[in-house]
């Protein structure tokens, strides 16, 4: 199995803030990497798919990149509603593993 | 706007069989281009894709879990089901239901509002 590895696991930051999580593969993904924001008590949220393209309905804010094993989430300028846990998933192989996720709370 | 409703009896005793349901509405269930996915959270912890299944009647179990588990698409209903047998609290979590999106990287795209599974005596 592919294991997916998020750094941090929690994060603190201001409203206004930039903030970067990073998620890395076990071995090669090309770009087979979404994003998710999670709430508590509420589902998932497709953030970003294939690495990089924003998911319809995402505030320009939230960026993706890399490709490989090395991955990004940028958070330009931190809103309110934007506290909340990232997960980070493989689509390459089965089983499609996520990351332990990274904890976003404010400052 | 798709919609993703599950349902299961919430309190299960340990090694009894655990059947969720989840029912779609707003959509299609019978594309081609999609796949059906159950993912479940414990409590405090991370997301564990548990299966998927296909239009086409094809299927992916977690190895972890596969002995254990049946998924199951009932296009008539407009439902696909989870079946998880010989339960222990090890699998107490939040069970959620997701559309999957084929192609070129598959991702969840929609998800229900999940139920939480408590096994307990």
């Amino acid at each position: 199995d592919i294991q997916m590895t998020q750094s941090p696991s929690s994060l603190s930051a201001s409203v206004g803030d930039r903030v970067t999580i990073t998620c890395r593969a076990s071995q090669s993904i090309s770009t087979y990497l979404n994003w998710y924001q999670q709430k508590p008590g509420k589902a998932p949220k497709l953030l970003i798919y294939a690495a990089s393209n924003l998911q319809s309905g995402v505030p320009s804010r939230f960026t993706g990149s890399g490709s490989g094993t090395d991955f990004t989430l940028t958070i330009g300028g931190l809103q309110p509603e934007d506290f909340a846990t990232y997960y980070c998933q493989q689509s390459f192989s089965s089983p499609q593993g996520f990351g332990q996720g990274t904890k976003l709370e404010i400052k | 706007q798709l919609q993703l409703q599950e349902s299961g009896p919430g309190l299960v005793k340990p090694s009894e069989t655990v059947s969720l349901t989840c029912t779609v509405s707003g959509g299609s269930i019978s594309s081609s281009s999609y796949y059906w996915g159950w993912i479940r959270q414990p409590p405090g912890k991370g997301l564990e894709c548990i299966a998927n299944i296909y239009y086409s009647g094809s299927t992916y179990y977690n190895p972890s879990l596969k002995s254990r588990i049946t998924i199951s698409l009932d296009t008539s209903k407009k439902q696909f089901s989870l079946e998880l047998t010989s339960v222990t609290a090890a699998d107490t979590a939040v069970y959620y239901c997701a559309r999957g999106i084929k192609g070129d990287v598959a991702r969840f795209d929609y998800w229900g509002q999940g139920t939480l599974v408590t096994v307990s005596s």
